[in-house]
């Protein structure tokens, strides 16, 4: 069965500093898609980043950036120079192709919080 | 604005009562969802429907019910309410589940039972 494991609970970082979001995924399917979610205060979820089991590139999209490697089942999340505005839950979730609907798994969350 | 609306954001239930949690999206998707967010938790599936006509239960369907008669609308159904299911409520949409876009999520229902 599929499984989304986000080890850390919750992380402090201190403005500026670079932070580092683990995602550890478990999928049978050969096909399968990762998304990264954050949450903030006011509580709506907002899309990051979707990306399939095909494509291990590595993506940058500003002070974001995710490395995927599918030898180890991680799609772990950096930001880099943190802000207080990045303070959030951030999820991520794993949808396998084979199986749709019932499988857009969500890990735990981590809250991360950034102080000024 | 295009996306998903679910209304209402917030209400208050006495155990035993009955409601029902709106959910349009507008952007012609098939796939729908609803989903309930526990305290602290990441998101737990309750139903889901790929079309109009068709559901289907998810991983928590117990004491829910949807229906889907219309692409654009899935309202989910609160029969007897309890306060296990004192939750934050997302309704979500898809093009397709994954391969194309992403998931779009309404701005939640924040339901406490009393």
């Amino acid at each position: 069965a599929q499984k989304v494991t986000q080890a850390q609970t919750e992380i402090s970082v201190v403005e500026k500093e670079d932070v580092t979001l683990d995602c550890v995924y478990e999928t049978r399917d050969t096909t399968y898609y990762l998304f990264w979610y954050k949450q903030p205060p006011s509580g709506e979820l907002v899309f990051l980043i979707r990306r399939n089991s095909f494509d291990e590139q590595n993506e940058i999209s500003g002070r974001y950036s995710w490395n995927f490697q599918k030898s180890t089942s991680s799609f772990n999340f950096t930001i880099t120079a943190s802000q207080v505005v990045d303070s959030a839950v951030y999820f991520c979730a794993l949808s396998e192709a084979s199986n749709y609907g019932q499988n857009f798994v969500f890990g735990p969350g981590t809250r991360l919080s950034v102080l000024p | 604005n295009a996306g998903v609306t679910q209304t209402p954001k917030f209400r208050i239930l006495k155990i035993g009562q009955s409601m029902t949690l709106q959910c349009t999206q507008d952007m012609n998707h098939n796939y729908m969802y609803w989903y309930r967010q526990d305290p602290g938790m990441g998101l737990k599936l309750i139903y889901y429907s790929v079309g109009a006509g068709i559901t289907d239960k998810g991983e928590v369907p117990n004491g829910y019910n949807v229906s889907r008669s219309t692409t654009e609308d899935f309202p989910l159904r609160l029969e007897l309410a309890a306060p296990s299911q004192t939750s934050v409520y997302f309704c979500a949409s898809s093009y397709s589940p994954g391969s194309f876009g992403s998931y779009t999520f309404g701005s939640g229902t924040r339901l406490t039972v009393v």
